[in-house]
């Protein structure tokens, strides 16, 4: 079963834009990660935000975490062509050995 | 050293048959995980091994489905009679993580098995 679920499923934006992605999990956490799929194949880690903090950069990437809403923000900022992607949150908790509870996806098409 | 690799990238095989899909997980890495991801769907968690034992098996969809891992290094994820709805990616991932402890995992470009 999935942890949690991830708006918009799609998203389609102009190069230079900013995308937004968000994500909502259920139960409590560890840490929560974001990852990248290209062509359906395999994932590419991005950036993971552990439980006791709020925000963190990475280049053009933003995420944030709110515990107390359970729901986490991917913000990619002056998006490119090759930001084309699907991007998954998935969150690591409790005694989970810290395998990975992942998201549906959203799907970001950025045209040129 | 060199990432997570799997073999084969693409299986194509016939209902009742057993196939078995192999992951070489990054040299060091302790924790190797495997999922499946069903077409525009987010990854399931099937099985995890710390070293050579499995600690959690709990996402394995049936008895049709076992894992092992030797020396460890190498996986096999076996699929015996197989059934249309295993059609998926199967990927595998490694990490250094230790229990509990989250790190990130680096994956295979996957296996993508297709049952007629």
């Amino acid at each position: 079963s999935q942890q949690g679920e991830e708006d918009p499923q799609a998203l389609s934006i102009q190069e230079g834009e900013n995308a937004t992605m968000n994500c909502s999990y259920k139960t409590s956490i560890n840490n929560l990660q974001w990852y990248r799929q290209n062509s359906g194949r395999g994932l590419v880690h991005l950036i993971l935000i552990r439980s006791n903090e709020r925000e963190k950069h990475s280049g053009r990437l933003r995420v944030t975490l709110d515990t107390s809403k359970k729901s986490s923000s991917l913000l990619i900022t002056a998006s490119r062509a090759a930001d084309t992607a699907s991007y998954f949150c998935a969150t690591s908790g409790g005694t989970s050995y810290g395998k990975l509870t992942f998201g549906q996806g959203t799907i970001l098409t950025v045209h040129p | 050293g060199a990432g997570v690799s799997q073999s084969p990238s693409n299986k194509v095989t016939e209902k009742g048959k057993d196939v078995e899909l192999r992951c070489d997980p990054i040299s060091g890495h302790t924790a190797l995980y495997w999922y499946r991801q069903r077409l525009g769907q987010g990854l399931e968690f099937l099985i995890y091994f710390q070293g050579n034992s499995a600690p959690d098996k709990s996402g394995l969809p049936s008895d049709r489905f076992s894992a092992e891992r030797t020396g460890e290094s190498v996986s096999t994820l076996t699929i015996q009679r197989t059934q249309q709805e295993d059609s998926a990616v199967y990927l595998c991932a490694s990490s250094l993580a230790e229990r509990g402890a989250g790190n990130e995992q680096f994956f295979g470009p996957g296996t993508r098995l297709t049952v007629l």
